[in-house]
C-alpha cells in the first residue's frame, strides 16, 4: 500500500525567505513521486516529478525536490519565495506501473507574507 | 494545445437531487480520471477509464456514483441522489500512456467541477 504525509497543513514565510514543504511517503514498490501546486480556483499543475533518474529534481517556478530514499522523504524547496507562490502544494505518490493511479497527501498551503 | 475541459465550474444543489458533470480531454489522451477533492484534502480517485472502458472503479460509491466516457473521448460523472458529503470540487485528469512511457502517472487537470449539497 503506498501513502503519502505532508507535514504541516499550513506554513507561512516571508517574501524572499526560503521555503521548505515536508513530504514522507511510504510504498511497497519503487515509487514515482510528484509535487503539484493549486492555484485558487484553478485545477492542479504539475510543478515536478521524480522518476528514478536523478534524486535531485528541479521544476517549474524555481522550485527543486529531492528524494532521498533512506528518509523516505521528497521535500520541496525553494531559495527564495515570491508572493506568486502563494497557493496549495500536493505531494503523490504513484508505483511503478501503475500510472495514473496517484495517491496524493493532504496538502499543504502556502502563505507568503511581504 | 488545449488543456482539459470541464462544466459547470459551479453548481449548487439540495440534498437528494441530482447533479452530472462533463469533461472533454486533451486531444489524444486515451486515458481519463476523477477525482474528488474534498476541502482541506488531497485529491482521492474515484474511476479511471482507458478509452471507454473502465480500469478501476473501486472507489467510486455505486450506490450514487455513475460515470461513463462512451466514445472514448468526454465523460459524465453523475451523482444521484446527492449527499451533503458529496460537497466537493470534481477534478477531471488525462494522460497520454504513449507520452508517459514510463507510466509515471504524470496527470493533466481540468479546473474542476466545485459541488455544494444543501
Amino acid at each position: 500500500a503506498q501513502s503519502v504525509t505532508q507535514l504541516g497543513s499550513h506554513v507561512s514565510v516571508s517574501e524572499g525567505a526560503l521555503v521548505l514543504l515536508r513530504c514522507n511517503y511510504s510504498s511497497s514498490v519503487p515509487p514515482y513521486l510528484f509535487w503539484y501546486v493549486q492555484y485558487p480556483n484553478q485545477g492542479l499543475q504539475l510543478l515536478l516529478k521524480y522518476t528514478s533518474a536523478a534524486t535531485l529534481v528541479k521544476g517549474i517556478n524555481g522550485f527543486e525536490a529531492e528524494f532521498k530514499k533512506s528518509e523516505t522523504s521528497f521535500h520541496l524547496t525553494k531559495p527564495s519565495a515570491h508572493m506568486s507562490d502563494a497557493a496549495e502544494y500536493f505531494c503523490a505518490v504513484s508505483g511503478y506501473n501503475q500510472g495514473g493511479k496517484l495517491i496524493f497527501g493532504q496538502g499543504t498551503e502556502l502563505s507568503v507574507k511581504p | 494545445e488545449a488543456g482539459v475541459a470541464q462544466s459547470p465550474r459551479y453548481k449548487i444543489i439540495e440534498k437528494r437531487q441530482s447533479v452530472a458533470f462533463w469533461c472533454n480531454p486533451i486531444s489524444g489522451h486515451a486515458t481519463l480520471y476523477w477525482y474528488q477533492q474534498i476541502l482541506g484534502q488531497g485529491p482521492k480517485l474515484l474511476i479511471q477509464f482507458q478509452n471507454n472502458g473502465v480500469v478501476d472503479d473501486s472507489q467510486l460509491p455505486k450506490d450514487r456514483f455513475s460515470a461513463e466516457r462512451l466514445k472514448g473521448v468526454d465523460s459524465t460523472l453523475k451523482i444521484q441522489p446527492a449527499k451533503l458529503e458529496d460537497s466537493a470540487v470534481y477534478l477531471c485528469a488525462s494522460t497520454d500512456p504513449r507520452g508517459d512511457r514510463l507510466n509515471t502517472g504524470e496527470l493533466f487537470f481540468g479546473e474542476g467541477s466545485r459541488l455544494t449539497v444543501l
